[in-house]
Order: C-alpha cells, then structure tokens, then sequence
C-alpha cells in the first residue's frame, strides 16, 4: 500500500494548457516536498510545504498543502516543453527522519 | 560546491558478484540515504543513516549493507548481485530541520 498516493500517474497536454497533480495520504506530515526530475538525472528540490493551507508560488508553478497537512498539489499555468519530466511528492514524517515518496506524475508537454 | 556526487555513474554485473556504490555530500548534512529507483514504483528507501555512527533499515533492505565511513560518505554494498537488484540507485543527503533532501546523478545497475 502506498503511503502517498500521486494522480495522475501520467499526462500528456499541449503546449500552453494548464494542469494540477494531486498528492494525497491518510497521513498527516510535517512538512511536503515536491521534486522534478528529468531522464537520467536524480530528483531536484522544487519546493517545501509546512504550514496547513499554505499556498507558495515558483514563477508558474503554485503548490499547495492542504489544511490538514495530509495532501498537496502542484498547478503549472500554461505549460511549457520545458516543464516535462518525473514529479514527486515526497512527505515527511514527524520525528522519522525520512521521506515518504509517492509514485510519481510523468508530465509529457507537447509542443 | 558539487553536493552529492555518486560513483560509478553505470555498472554490469553478473548474479553473484559483489560491489560498492560509493557516495558522497560536501553540504556537512548529518543524514544519507540510499534509494532504488524502478519504473512505476517511484523511490524507494533501502537504507539511511541519521546521523555520523547510525544506520537503519528502510523499506527494501534485504540484498544490500551499508557503512558511514565518516560524515560526507555512506557506501552501499551488494554482497552477492541478482537480477531483481537491476535499477537506478540514487543517494541523496538531508538537512533535517529542513525536512529537505538533495539528490546524486544516480547509479544505472544492469545485473545478468
């Protein structure tokens, strides 16, 4: 069973369309990090979330954390060829010490 | 300032053989983590250490050993290589106040 459950786990658009991937769990986290990664590299921080219904903003990308601090999503405003690539959301346990990825959202944008 | 680096970037083994991926971190982070990485099953965590001394088991440990030779390097030893260990390999290292952790390039393992 997975802890944290991404959707879509894939999604092909076009150039200048917007999307949201969704991060949710059962779980309540300490804190929520999303990461890109492109093919044959590792996955780079994009963002963290700490605070229940927090809302941070990077150019256009907006992630937020749900008031319950038990799910995330990620929106892209009109997406570009450049945003393809693995995202995942990875949240943190309270006292663990270690991240809980989900299974990650393919983004394919078509030009 | 080259933040995680990982070696060797791609290995072939035959089933049997032993080897160390060797990873390192130069942003003085007291945690390291060893992940594998598999089509559709997103990272999963085979080992980490919290802290210079330390290390624990993750979700898929059996197969691999681990040693934190000192605070910026944590190996990751297979003992006797098989097929189902074929996958990417990644290490990453943590600031835990942050809750945040950085990735290597990764380690494409192919096992025959």
């Amino acid at each position: 069973t997975q802890l944290l459950e991404q959707s879509p786990q894939f999604l092909s658009i076009q150039e200048g369309e917007n999307l949201t991937v969704y991060c949710n769990s059962s779980s309540v986290f300490s804190s929520l990090q999303w990461y890109r990664q492109e093919p044959g590299e590792g996955p780079v921080l994009l963002v963290t979330v700490v605070t229940g219904g927090e809302v941070k903003k990077l150019k256009r990308l907006t992630f937020q954390f749900g008031d319950a601090r038990k799910d995330s999503s990620l929106h892209i405003t009109a997406a570009q060829p450049g945003d393809t690539g693995l995202y995942l959301c990875a949240g943190a346990l309270r006292g663990a010490q270690k991240l809980v990825f989900g299974q990650g959202t393919r983004l394919t944008i078509n030009p | 300032n080259a933040g995680v680096t990982q070696t060797p970037k791609f290995q072939v083994l035959k089933t049997g053989q032993s080897m160390t991926l060797q990873c390192a971190q130069d942003m003085n982070h007291n945690s390291m983590y060893w992940y594998r990485q598999d089509p559709g099953m997103g990272l999963r965590l085979i080992y980490y250490s919290a802290s210079e001394g330390t290390t624990d088991k993750g979700e898929v440990p059996n197969g691999y050993n681990v040693s934190r030779l000192n605070k910026r390097e944590f190996s990751l030893r297979l003992e006797s290589a098989a097929p189902s260990q074929t996958s990417v390999y990644f290490c990453a290292s943590g600031d835990w106040a942050q809750e945040t952790q950085y990735f290597g390039p990764g380690t494409r393992l192919l096992v025959l």
